[in-house]
């Protein structure tokens, strides 16, 4: 089945200790994102990637790093995690040409105290 | 920029009435436009998407939604309300990123309620 997969679904953490959320994909999509979504704000794109590599800010990218060594993963890195990323964050990806729609993991509820 | 807006962030309808969920963008240049469903502790699932083939486009679930140039609109609708039907409910509109690469530029969403 062609799918986007996320790991951990729930995580509960503290200020400061490092994390990493995982992202993988079998539809040997080029391109990969990451969204945080709020209540009120929708989704905003933290960071994302065209291929293997290669990696771009998005709207919101601070307090994130991400990682493309291989084309089926994208983690979500963060160093420090401070209670305002508590969040809902999403992992997408799309094949580079055609209509740009995207294909969303089923996400990953976090909480920092 | 492309930006998105979502007209009214909770619409309530009864089983069997007009659903109506307000999207307009703001590029005056027809972009790729998208509607997506989130149900309640999943992702988002595309229900429908707008390509420039057609300017009527049927997606999923029975929802449908129209494009109007004139109007920078693309809302959704469905003629009959359906329990299952209740989620959240985004417009999204590609546009360019730095670098040159695109990305979805979504609205702040819609949550549907539909009563019995």
């Amino acid at each position: 089945e062609a799918q986007v997969t996320q790991n951990p679904r729930y995580l509960i953490t503290v200020t400061g200790k490092k994390l990493t959320v995982t992202c993988s994909q079998n539809m040997n999509h080029e391109y990969m994102s990451w969204y945080r979504q709020d209540p009120g704000l929708g989704l905003r794109q933290i960071y994302y990637s065209m291929n293997v590599e290669v990696t771009d800010k998005g709207d919101v990218p601070e307090g994130y790093k991400v990682s493309r060594k291989e084309k089926r993963n994208f983690p979500l890195i963060l160093e420090s995690p401070s209670p305002n990323q508590t969040s809902l964050y999403f992992c997408a990806s799309r094949p580079v040409a055609g209509a740009k729609e995207q294909y969303f993991g089923p996400g990953t509820r976090l909480t920092v105290t | 920029a492309q930006s998105v807006t979502q007209l009214g962030s909770h619409v309530s309808v009864s089983e069997g009435a007009l659903v109506l969920l307000r999207c307009n963008y703001s590029s005056s240049v027809p972009p790729y436009l998208f509607w997506y469903v989130q149900y309640p502790n999943q992702g988002l699932q595309l229900l429908l998407k707008y390509t420039s083939a057609a300017t009527l486009v049927k997606g999923i679930n029975g929802f449908e939604a129209e494009f109007k140039k004139s109007e920078t609109s693309f809302h959704l609708t469905k003629p009959s309300a359906h329990m299952s039907d209740a989620a959240e409910y985004f417009c999204a509109v590609s546009d360019l990123a730095q670098g040159g690469s695109e990305k979805l530029v979504f609205g702040k969403g819609t949550k549907l309620t539909v009563n019995p």
